[in-house]
């Protein structure tokens, strides 16, 4: 089962503008992580919020979480071209590691 | 040079056959997974693995069968008895952060 939702589906922006992108989640997690997949590529973890952190930096990225609300945001300050790509969210929360993917948003950034 | 590798990139099977997809890790990692990925979805756990010799049944498992003899192979095989065999098909594996490494993925066609 899917337990993470993003939103937008999809979002387009100009260069040098900001992406920013929502998961909700529906049970309690252990870490929220972001993943970017390029096109017919593999997925590349990105960051990784802990459910006792509230938000975290990672260069051009910020990430909130608020368990309170089952949510966290996806920030990409001054975005590039390059960053086209979709963006997941997943949680994980058992001693296995397994990780629950929501369905992702599809972000374009035009030159 | 350390990482996770998929073969072959593409496959394309006549229905009814049997088909294995390889993964291999150099990562010294214990977990491994095999997730699927239609057009727009998001990624679904097929199978996983925590340790060599055992493994454990995702969320869509019927169809599939998967073996751990090595820590660093975890070979997928789709059987004929999986009724929509086309997808991505990406494995990653996790040394027990959470954070999962993905490989490049192989997409499967069956005709």
């Amino acid at each position: 089962s899917q337990q993470g939702e993003e939103d937008p589906q999809a979002l387009s922006i100009q260069e040098g503008e900001n992406a920013t992108m929502n998961c909700s989640y529906k049970t309690s997690i252990n870490n929220l992580q972001w993943y970017r997949q390029n096109s017919g590529r593999g997925l590349v973890h990105l960051i990784l919020i802990r459910s006792n952190e509230r938000e975290k930096h990672s260069g051009r990225l910020r990430v909130t979480l608020d368990t309170s609300k089952k949510s966290s945001s996806l920030l990409i300050t001054a975005s590039r071209a390059a960053d086209t790509a979709s963006y997941f969210c997943a949680t994980g929360g058992g001693s296995n590691y397994k990780l629950t993917f929501g369905k992702g948003t599809l972000l374009t950034v035009n030159p | 040079d350390g990482g996770i590798t998929q073969s072959p990139k593409y496959l394309f099977r006549k229905e009814g056959q049997n088909v294995t997809l390889s993964c291999e890790q150099n990562l010294n990692h214990d977990a491994m997974y095999w997730y699927r990925q239609d057009p727009g979805q998001g990624l679904r756990l097929i199978y996983y693995s925590q340790i060599v010799n055992d493994f454990q049944k995702g969320d869509i498992a019927e169809g599939y069968s998967v073996s751990r003899e090595k820590k660093e192979s975890f070979p997928l095989t789709v059987t004929s008895a999986q009724k929509n065999p086309t997808a991505f098909y990406l494995c990653a594996c996790t040394g027990g952060n959470y954070e999962q490494y993905f490989g490049p993925g192989t997409r499967l066609t069956v005709t």
